[in-house]
């Protein structure tokens, strides 16, 4: 498994701002992923990190509300952008080796309430 | 139809007895599958994985997998209170990296 931690664990933000997350990695690893977990719901990927090209988002996000930045293989930031209430949520991000037979692990998550 | 689908419970169980969580998915392809744990305000935690046909054991916790059913399935036994959480299904659809959740079940196990 590996260690992973995020800052900030949690922020309670006004309406317009935005927030960078910081994922970092005990280890070097392929693939990083970004979710978002609503209250009371799943996880929900936002998009796919890979180091020295861009990140891949999934159907309903977008790089301008998400922006990602993967600068090596440690290391991965999310912006929330001009957040709203609406953005209010656990992010969470997850690493694995990018190989079929590899297990994802989680970090602790950020806490994100929006004002 | 959604992708992995799950019964959000709450599953109640008297401690001592083995609970039994269901999980199905709709493309045949998937290829993985895993069950984490989450308590409240915690981030998921892997519990098990299973990629071939039949049942696999590893202490109180055995996955079943059927793929032609698209089934899979988590048996924790002599459930304890401290395996009360959310348990959730995910699955990985061929070569992608990328994991789909249910929704997730959610377990009581009372004294």
């Amino acid at each position: 498994s590996a260690v992973i931690s995020q800052k900030p664990s949690r922020d309670i933000c006004q309406r317009g701002t935005s927030l960078t997350i910081q994922c970092q990695v005990d280890s070097q690893v392929t693939m990083m992923f970004w979710y978002r977990q609503q209250p009371g719901q799943s996880l929900t990927l936002i998009a796919t990190a890979n180091q020295g090209s861009e990140a891949t988002y999934e159907s309903g996000f977008v790089i301008d509300k998400f922006p990602i930045s993967r600068p090596n293989l440690t290391f991965s930031t999310l912006t929330v952008s001009n957040m709203s209430p609406e953005d209010s949520s656990i992010y969470l991000c997850s690493v694995d080796r990018g190989q079929i037979t590899d297990t994802q692990y989680f970090g602790p998550g950020t806490r994100l309430t929006v004002l | 139809q959604k992708e992995v689908e799950q019964n959000s419970g709450p599953l109640s169980v008297p401690e001592g007895a083995i609970a039994s969580l269901n999980c199905t998915y709709s493309d045949r392809g998937s290829q993985s599958f895993f069950w984490y744990r989450q308590y409240s305000g915690k981030s998921p935690e892997l519990i098990m994985f299973i990629y071939s046909n039949g049942d696999k054991e590893d202490g109180r916790f055995t996955a079943q997998l059927n793929k032609a059913s698209q089934y899979v399935s988590l048996l924790i036994r002599d459930s304890q209170p401290s395996d009360s959480a959310t348990y959730l299904c995910a699955v990985r659809t061929g070569t992608a990296s990328k994991l789909t959740f249910g929704t997730g079940t959610r377990l009581q196990v009372t004294l």
